[in-house]
């Protein structure tokens, strides 16, 4: 059966602190391995991964793949308030264009 | 930018209704999905269609059904509502050869 687990599944920090956000997955058929951001609205998209070891990078946000390992992570540096949020992975699986979740990864950013 | 709407934010119906939730998108997409969110368990596939009148069960299609009449819209019905279908529902969609979905805003269903 196909899975995807996050970890941890919360986390509290303060603002400046670096985090990092954990997804490993066991799924047939890879395509792709996507990280969203959800605040109290609809996910919105960071990241599509599909080569390994190729590190993306958006502002104080950046992520990496590793296929041989199965598992992908998320660096949020210098962490502000407005980073606070669930953020899901998920993984692409075949050619329907589904995408496999994980249970996502709360934030929560103090001042 | 790509729109994905959602008829209601918020919804309460009785146990036993039939509820229809509505989605339309705005970029001509011929992939569209349903999920819902529940604390702890992430997003869960119910449904999606990759073209009109083409559907095709998710990971939890119990308890639902679609329709897909048009490419824009995509409706989740539920055809007799019970308690342990509150969630929150996320309807999305996607462009041919992208691995990215984009989603509506959702909606959070009670039913008691």
């Amino acid at each position: 059966e196909d899975k995807v687990v996050q970890s941890p599944l919360s986390l509290v920090v303060h603002e400046g602190d670096t985090v990092t956000l954990n997804c490993s997955y066991e799924v047939t058929n890879f395509r792709s391995l996507l990280w969203y951001k959800q605040e109290k609205k609809a996910p919105t998209f960071l990241f599509m991964l599909t080569s390994s070891g190729i590190e993306k990078k958006s502002g104080r946000l950046s992520s990496i793949l590793d296929k041989k390992e199965l598992f992908s992570i998320l660096n949020i540096t210098a962490t502000q308030t407005g980073d606070s949020a669930i953020y899901l992975c998920a993984v692409g699986s075949g050619n329907t264009g589904k995408l496999i979740f994980g249970q996502g990864t709360t934030l929560q950013v103090k001042p | 930018d790509v729109k994905v709407t959602q008829s209601s934010r918020y919804l309460v119906k009785r146990t036993g209704e039939k509820v229809f939730l509505e989605c339309v998108q705005d970029m001509d997409h011929e992939n569209m999905f349903w999920y819902r969110q529940d604390p702890g368990l992430g997003l869960r596939l119910i449904y999606f269609s990759y073209d009109v009148k083409m559907k095709e069960k998710g990971d939890i299609p119990e308890g639902y059904s679609v329709s897909r009449e048009k490419k824009e819209r995509f409706s989740l019905i539920l055809e007799s509502a019970s308690t342990n279908q509150t969630s929150m529902y996320l309807c999305a969609s996607r462009p041919p050869g992208s691995g990215e979905q984009y989603f509506g805003p959702g909606t959070r269903l009670t039913v008691t």
